[in-house]
């Protein structure tokens, strides 16, 4: 059974860089054809598609959030990065990670990231 | 970039009623990748149908999705207690959700 498990700073100053990973576990992250993404929801609000990387290393950026979105694959690790640049309160929320063909069928359980002084 | 509407925002039902939960995307989206998910609260969303019609693995089969260009609906024929949650379309993007409470 694949599992997507997100780790990194549950706090970040304004201005400051959000670094988030995703551990796969029970399945390779280069096999199959599948894109590896994030997903993101503010505190009562609705879900946002943030961007994915592709099992061959291409990117594909939601355009309102391109500008300050990379996400990167370690292959030797089995998993995949984000960083979230120059961010400010509006991007406090629960972070996803999530396989992509078509349709997002495993998601991590999410973890909440909190920009704050 | 596809913008995705979902109506009504809010559909108050008792159970054992029908759900109609409808999407509606700014231009043609291909039906191979509309998808309807499922969200309960402090839980991460979880795939119902994918390919706007077929039943993700383990949904039962009172869930069912339909639909093509611009316009999509996903049915719940009779609700059960554990469907009162929100639904979400989405193309990539999502739309802005449609909850399902308890009349």
């Amino acid at each position: 059974q694949l599992q997507l498990q997100e780790s990194g700073s549950g706090l970040v100053k304004p201005s400051q860089t959000l670094s988030l990973t995703c551990a796969v576990s029970g399945g390779s992250i280069s096999s199959g054809g599948y894109s590896w993404s994030w997903i993101r929801q503010p505190p009562g609000k609705g879900l946002e598609w943030i961007g994915y990387i592709y099992h061959s290393g291409s990117t594909y950026y939601n355009p309102s959030l391109k500008s300050r979105v990379t996400i990167s694959v370690d292959r030797s690790k089995n998993q995949f990065s984000l960083k979230l640049s120059s961010v400010t309160a509006a991007d406090t929320a629960v972070y996803y990670c999530a396989r992509y063909k078509g349709a997002f069928d495993y998601w991590g359980q999410g973890t909440l990231v909190t920009v704050s002084s | 970039e596809i913008v995705l509407t979902q109506s009504p925002g809010t559909l108050s039902l008792s159970p054992g009623e029908r759900a109609t939960l409808s999407c509606r995307a700014s231009q043609s989206v291909s039906s191979s990748y509309l998808a309807w998910y499922q969200q309960k609260p402090g839980q991460a969303p979880r795939l119902l149908i994918y390919g706007a019609s077929s039943r993700a693995t383990g949904i039962p089969d009172r869930f069912s999705g339909s639909g093509s260009g611009t316009d999509f609906t996903l049915t719940i024929s009779r609700l059960e207690p554990e469907d009162f949650a929100v639904y979400y379309c989405n193309k990539l993007t999502f739309g802005g959700g449609t909850k399902v409470e308890i009349k």
